[in-house]
């Protein structure tokens, strides 16, 4: 059973540093990887997929890597900012029917 | 307008009530997903349609049902409400292809309060 882990749960630092943000997976059997954000009561937001024969995928100040063959993934964001205070997820596809395994998330607080 | 749209948006309810949670998407996506979410229990998946004939059991379908109308409309069932239902409701669409599933976006959410 696949089973992914983001640690730790929660992360705070200051306003400028730039962050990793760490996602683990057991079963390396994936063939792709999504990063989500979620703000306090509201919906995942996509923020990058990276297929299994892609290293990485960039969109603006967000770059996340995939490293199927230590079962890992990390997001790095650059220059952290206050509006980047949120719960960010990640999820694999998994099984026969290819549905979604998530973390359980890592809430990231920017303080100014 | 919002690609997946859920309603309604707060719901508050009593025991043993019928509840109906409706999701609509102009993604045009074949594959659509109810999930909820419970504090330090993250996402459990509900169940899953992968096309208009197509339903299937999540981890958790016990309690709930679904009807998949048209490949747009995606609606969740609570038969008789009960208080542990109480919770953050997603519905969510992806791409496929060759049986994979692509990029997955989700709705706002439908919170359910059961007294």
């Amino acid at each position: 059973k696949q089973e992914v882990t983001q640690i730790p749960a929660a992360l705070s630092v200051p306003e400028g540093e730039n962050l990793v943000l760490n996602c683990s997976f057991t079963d390396s059997a994936i063939y792709n990887l999504q990063w989500f954000r979620q703000d306090p009561g509201k919906g995942l937001t996509s923020l990058l997929l990276i297929q299994s024969s892609q290293r990485e995928q960039t969109s603006g100040r967000l770059n996340a890597s995939l490293d199927k063959s230590s079962g890992r993934s990390t997001l790095y964001i650059a220059a952290s900012q206050p509006g980047d205070s949120a719960t960010y997820l990640c999820a694999v596809p998994t099984g026969a029917n290819s549905k979604l395994t998530f973390g359980k998330g890592i809430t990231l607080s920017v303080r100014p | 307008d919002a690609d997946v749209t859920q309603t309604p948006r707060n719901r508050i309810t009593k025991t043993g009530k019928r509840i109906m949670l409706e999701c609509s998407q102009t993604k045009g996506h074949d594959r659509m997903y109810w999930y909820r979410q419970d504090p330090g229990l993250g996402l459990r998946l509900i169940y899953y349609s992968f096309d208009v004939k197509d339903i299937n059991k999540g981890e958790i379908s016990d309690g709930y049902s679904v009807s998949r109308q048209a490949q747009a409309k995606f609606s969740l069932s609570l038969e008789s409400a009960i208080p542990n239902q109480t919770a953050l409701y997603f519905c969510a669409t992806s791409t496929s292809g060759t049986g994979r599933t692509g990029e997955l976006f989700f709705g706002e959410g439908s919170r359910l309060t059961v007294l």
